[in-house]
């Protein structure tokens, strides 16, 4: 069961915060955030795991919300370099760790 | 630390043409998975090996699409006949396993069918 991503696209300035919002219709055991350039492969940010614990690191962090089956990606005072395609992959409950990733959210930061 | 390796980075065949692609993994890696990547789509898991088996095969095409993973390390996708609708980024990637774990991505073959 594909995992929906919105919004699908965000254009910001420079300096100005975005959230991303990836939702499962299925019972998770955990989500993953990768980032991914243009004409390169996915680059891992972030796991979580079932019990609702937020991660990040450096301005960019995520929450694990069990219950409404949903994560979040919150990228604070964006850089140039955030910019690309954010997919989130799910992992279902009570399932093998077989991975569906989202359609993506397009992130373009501009000065 | 090597990554994962892939190649070709490209591929131009004609449809009805045979293709194949491989894939070593980060060492030490005992899960694969081969996703395919259409243009602007998330990548789609096509089949995810643990050491040499298969774990999931379900989105596997497998009336043209093959892969194998011979003594669990590096990997190959073979398409044949390749059609249009195949052409798209074929990705690989390796992780630890223990369970949910991180993903390695390789860098990608794209694959053009005329």
């Amino acid at each position: 069961q594909q995992p929906v991503q919105s919004p699908q696209a965000v254009i910001l300035r420079e300096g100005e915060d975005a959230v991303i919002n990836c939702s499962s219709s299925k019972a998770l055991y955990s989500v993953h955030w990768y980032r991914q350039k243009h004409g390169e492969a996915p680059v891992f940010l972030m796991i979580l795991l079932k019990g609702g614990e937020q991660k990040g690191h450096d301005k960019i962090s995520a929450s694990f919300n069990e219950k409404k089956q949903q994560s979040s990606l919150y990228l604070t005072a964006s850089q140039l370099s955030y910019s690309g395609t954010y997919f989130c992959g799910t992992e279902m409950a009570g399932g093998s760790y077989i991975p569906t990733f989202g359609r993506g959210t397009s992130l373009i930061v501009h000065p | 630390e090597a990554g994962v390796a892939q190649s070709p980075r490209y591929k131009i065949i004609e449809k009805r043409q045979s293709v194949a692609f491989w894939c070593n993994p980060i060492s030490g890696h005992a899960t694969l998975y081969w996703y395919q990547q259409i243009l602007g789509q998330g990548p789609k898991l096509l089949i995810q090996f643990q050491n040499n088996g298969v774990v999931d095969d379900s989105q596997l095409p497998k009336d043209r699409f093959s892969a194998e993973r011979l003594k669990g390390v590096d990997s190959t996708l073979k398409i044949q006949p390749a059609k249009l609708e195949d052409s798209a980024v074929y990705l690989c990637a390796s992780s630890l396993p223990r369970g949910s774990d991180t993903q390695y991505f390789g860098p990608g073959t794209r694959l053009t069918v005329l």
